[in-house]
């Protein structure tokens, strides 16, 4: 398994666009990566992954640069509702499990 | 179904006493995970469930946690002589085989205290 590093805390405000890099340089060919979020007193719940380039859902965009070495999640206009952990993880759909880092703490302010 | 479900939510124990932590998977999934978060940490992997395979015991921190699945759906964590130093979140997850990290449902968690 991959091993990731993210930032591990950012602050941002209401409705602006919050970017999230996550790097990942040992990345395997069979490799995704993906994104989970957690609130307080949750557990994870996942959000996107992706390949390569860019994939859009209605909670986010990631973009991935050709070299696949990193990759960011974007989360437009977030709100307050936004604050939570965001952990990036990198494995294929082989693993048997996932191991999870410290992830992002996002902190979204009025 | 339709989420997984973890009971108690809550658990407040003594120092030395034993506690059992329920987990009830998504119906259908094979595969079953529990991991553990202490306060503002990360998820730590304690073991892995899949199928009738032998479980991968290999994060679990010491030879008093021990953990069971009946049936191949629910599963019980076991924490003998529990310390201070396991009070946490105890995380329950499920997936299908094949699906990697996309296909984690997790519970809401077991929060336990031990006093």
């Amino acid at each position: 398994l991959a091993k990731t590093t993210q930032p591990i805390s950012m602050d941002s405000y209401e409705g602006q666009e919050v970017n999230i890099t996550c790097s990942h340089n040992n990345i395997a060919t069979n490799d995704y990566i993906t994104w989970y979020q957690q609130f307080p007193s949750q557990g994870p719940r996942f959000i996107i992954q992706g390949y390569k380039t860019k994939v859009t859902n209605e909670v986010a965009s990631l973009f991935i640069p050709a070299d696949r070495k990193s990759s960011t999640l974007s989360l437009p206009r977030v709100s307050l509702s936004d604050t939570a952990v965001y952990y990036c993880l990198v494995g294929d759909d082989r693993d048997d499990k996932i191991i999870f880092g410290k992830g992002t703490r996002l902190h979204i302010l009025p | 179904g339709a989420g997984v479900s973890q009971s108690p939510s809550n658990k407040v124990t003594e120092k030395g006493k034993d506690v059992e932590l329920r987990c009830d998977p998504i119906s259908g999934h094979t595969a079953l995970y529990w991991y553990r978060q202490s306060l503002g940490q990360g998820l730590e992997f304690l073991i892995y469930f899949q199928g009738n395979s032998a479980p991968d015991k290999s994060g679990l921190p010491s030879d008093r946690f021990s953990a069971e699945r009946t049936g191949g759906s629910v599963s019980t964590l076991t924490i003998q002589r529990t310390q201070q130093e396991d009070s946490a979140v105890y995380l329950c997850a499920s997936s299908s085989v094949g699906q990697g990290a996309y296909g984690y449902t997790f519970g809401s968690g077991t929060r336990l205290t031990v006093v």
